[in-house]
């Protein structure tokens, strides 16, 4: 149980395109999805914390309007990467929480990022 | 001072070796500490949590020294298959729940 799936797993796109990446609980209903960024060699680092039906909470220096949230049911979230740079290549990873204990968290397997 | 902080290693071990990770902290009032393994291009996967008594899960103990602000984990009996990187993660007090996770520390077991 306990599975969460994102898709693309991997996209290329040419800079000043939008990507969509969706991120779903397949067995449960996650009360808080997050979505997390990871350049090479770093560390994952919180970009956002979504609950369904109300808008985001955005992390400091992570633009909103340039990463639009969006957590229309339980199961699903997405992040759209609005006019890509070639600087927001990366691998963006999603989790989604169980309960209300935010460390109950089940990562999807990510999907990279390539922007040319 | 970063939040989580880690050696990057490499660690490079013989099979069969006893290896000790450790990581810092600088919220002293974070609630919830995790130790997570992160292999090549996947995603994180929990692999302990860390209470204050110490805990032991078969090769593995992690060890909390709250005075420190201090994680360890210890990997007994290395496998080839342990050889991954080790994040340590952190839950601030009053975070809601968001993680926080160090650069991560890489092992790699050789045969």
């Amino acid at each position: 149980g306990a599975v969460v799936s994102q898709h693309p797993s991997w996209v290329i796109c040419k800079s000043g395109t939008s990507v969509k990446i969706e991120c779903r609980s397949l067995d449960f209903q996650a009360t808080t999805m997050f979505w997390y960024r990871q350049f090479p060699k770093q560390s994952l680092m919180l970009m956002a914390t979504s609950n369904e039906g109300s808008k985001a909470t955005y992390e400091q220096g992570v633009e909103k309007d340039k990463f639009l949230i969006n957590h229309a049911s339980l199961t699903l979230s997405t992040l759209t990467v609005t006019s890509a740079h070639p600087e927001d290549s990366s691998f963006y990873i999603c989790s989604a929480s169980i309960g209300s204990a935010g460390y109950e968290q089940y990562f999807g397997p990510g999907t990279r990022l390539t922007v040319t | 001072r970063k939040e989580v902080e880690q050696d990057p290693g490499p660690f490079n071990v013989p099979e069969g070796a006893t290896v000790a990770f450790n990581c810092t902290y600088s919220n002293s009032a974070s609630q919830s500490f995790f130790w997570y393994r992160q292999d090549c291009r996947k995603e994180p996967k929990l692999l302990m949590s860390v209470y204050s008594s110490g805990n032991e899960d078969g090769r593995f103990t992690a060890q909390l020294n709250r005075a420190s602000q201090y994680i360890s984990l210890l990997i007994r009996d290395s496998k080839l298959s342990d050889s991954a990187t080790y994040l340590c993660v952190v839950i601030p007090r009053g975070s809601q729940g968001n993680l926080i996770f160090g650069k991560g520390t890489k092992l790699s077991v050789k045969p």
